[in-house]
Formats: C-alpha cells, sequence, structure tokens
C-alpha cells in the first residue's frame, strides 16, 4: 500500500516569498492533515480536511497560509508571504475518517522548509 | 497552552534495559492515545495506540500503560535495542469530529549498545 506522498522534501526561499507544498493521501482516506513541525518539538495542526470540507483550521495564519483539497483527494498548502520563523517541517497525514480506528493517522515524510 | 506534556527530553539506556516515557494530558475529551516514533529525515510513524476503556496495551517489546483518573500514561520499551534510537511523541486526540492529534515535545531516545 502506497504511503502519503508529499513534494517537494526540501524547499529554501527567502522571506517575503511565495512557496506551495503538495500531498497526495493513501487512497481512500476521506481525513486529510497538515502539521507544521517545529526543529526539536511536535508537531501542530494547521488545518484538517474531512474530504474536501475544512473540519479546523483554528491554528492556520490565515494572513499568510491557505489550503486546499480539490476533489477531497490531493492537497496543497501555500505560503505567501513566507517569514523566517515559518522555517519548519511541514507534514501531511491522512486517515480513514470512519470506523473505530479511523483517527490513526499515517504521515508523509515532509517537507523541510528553510526561511532566509 | 500545551494540552499534553511528556517527559524526559532525552533519554540514554543501555542495551537491552527498559526505556520508559511518561505523558500527562489535560482534556478530559480526549479518547484516543497513540504513541509516533520519527527517525531523522522520516516523517512520525505510528507505534502502538490505546483507547481508554483498557489500562494497558501491549504489542511486543512496546507497552503503553494508561491511568485515566490520573490523566497520564506511559510508553514502556522493553529490551531496548539501538535499533529503538529515534524520538518517541505520545499525542491525544479525540475519536470524532475534530479529531487532529495534540502531540507532546517529544523524547529523543538513546540505546547504547
Amino acid at each position: 500500500e502506497a504511503g502519503v506522498a508529499q513534494s517537494p522534501r526540501y524547499k529554501i526561499i527567502e522571506k517575503r516569498q511565495s512557496v506551495a507544498f503538495w500531498c497526495n493521501p493513501i487512497s481512500g482516506h476521506a481525513t486529510l492533515y497538515w502539521y507544521q513541525q517545529i526543529l526539536g518539538q511536535g508537531p501542530k495542526l494547521l488545518i484538517q480536511f474531512q474530504n474536501n470540507g475544512v473540519v479546523d483550521d483554528s491554528q492556520l495564519p490565515k494572513d499568510r497560509f491557505s489550503a486546499e483539497r480539490l476533489k477531497g483527494v490531493d492537497s496543497t498548502l501555500k505560503i505567501q508571504p513566507a517569514k523566517l520563523e515559518d522555517s519548519a517541517v511541514y507534514l501531511c497525514a491522512s486517515s480513514l475518517g470512519r470506523g473505530v480506528w479511523g483517527t490513526e493517522a499515517f504521515f508523509g515524510q515532509g517537507t523541510r522548509l528553510t526561511v532566509v | 497552552q500545551q494540552q499534553v506534556k511528556q517527559s524526559p527530553q532525552s533519554l540514554i539506556v543501555q542495551k537491552g534495559g527498559i526505556s520508559i516515557i511518561n505523558c500527562a494530558y489535560e482534556n478530559t475529551a480526549f479518547d484516543y492515545f497513540p504513541w509516533y516514533q520519527q527517525f531523522p529525515g522520516k516523517g512520525p510513524a505510528l507505534l502502538i495506540a490505546i483507547r481508554p476503556d483498557v489500562s494497558e496495551k501491549k504489542e511486543g517489546r512496546f507497552t503503553i500503560s494508561f491511568n485515566k483518573s490520573a490523566k497520564q500514561f506511559s510508553l514502556h520499551i522493553m529490551d531496548s535495542q539501538p535499533g529503538d534510537s529515534a524520538t518517541y511523541f505520545c499525542a491525544a486526540s479525540r475519536l470524532t469530529g475534530a479529531n487532529n492529534l495534540f502531540f507532546g515535545t517529544g523524547t529523543r531516545l538513546t540505546v547504547i549498545p
């Protein structure tokens, strides 16, 4: 079974530039999450989708971050303009979203963003 | 506010020893408690998870102990091996609704041969 795919793996940009990350979840997984993991910390949720609807985006800095999940499958996360403090690993995860263990989340390898 | 607190921050154990990592949570609505293992450059991988209707769950060398009244849970790694060296994160969530994971701050485990 293919896992969660993310691209790119690494990205270096200057502050005030824009960047986009892509995620392809596990086939059949209704729920998709974007997490931000700052070095030395645990992942923190940015946004959660159920199919193509937003369940929780309360921690998403909406003045600069945006995300969409078209057709309830792939998702993109965009930052515009980037700040130095956005340097982190951006993790995409997916889960079935139903059933007893529907919360079990599978993570991609992440995109390491460095803002200089 | 850190909803899940994890300790210790780092842990060094001899091969064959027992590694113990502790977590505490605040929100009594949480009803799903997984542990994730993360190697450098990789995403977190689910190791083992427990629901609060049981006090212990064991899978191979990994055991979760859960104390609902104290709002605490812990991971025990028996017969620790060098290959277990990684960062471990506890997490908590609800099983329904906005069921995103709240992660602890992580424990870097080093198993010395």
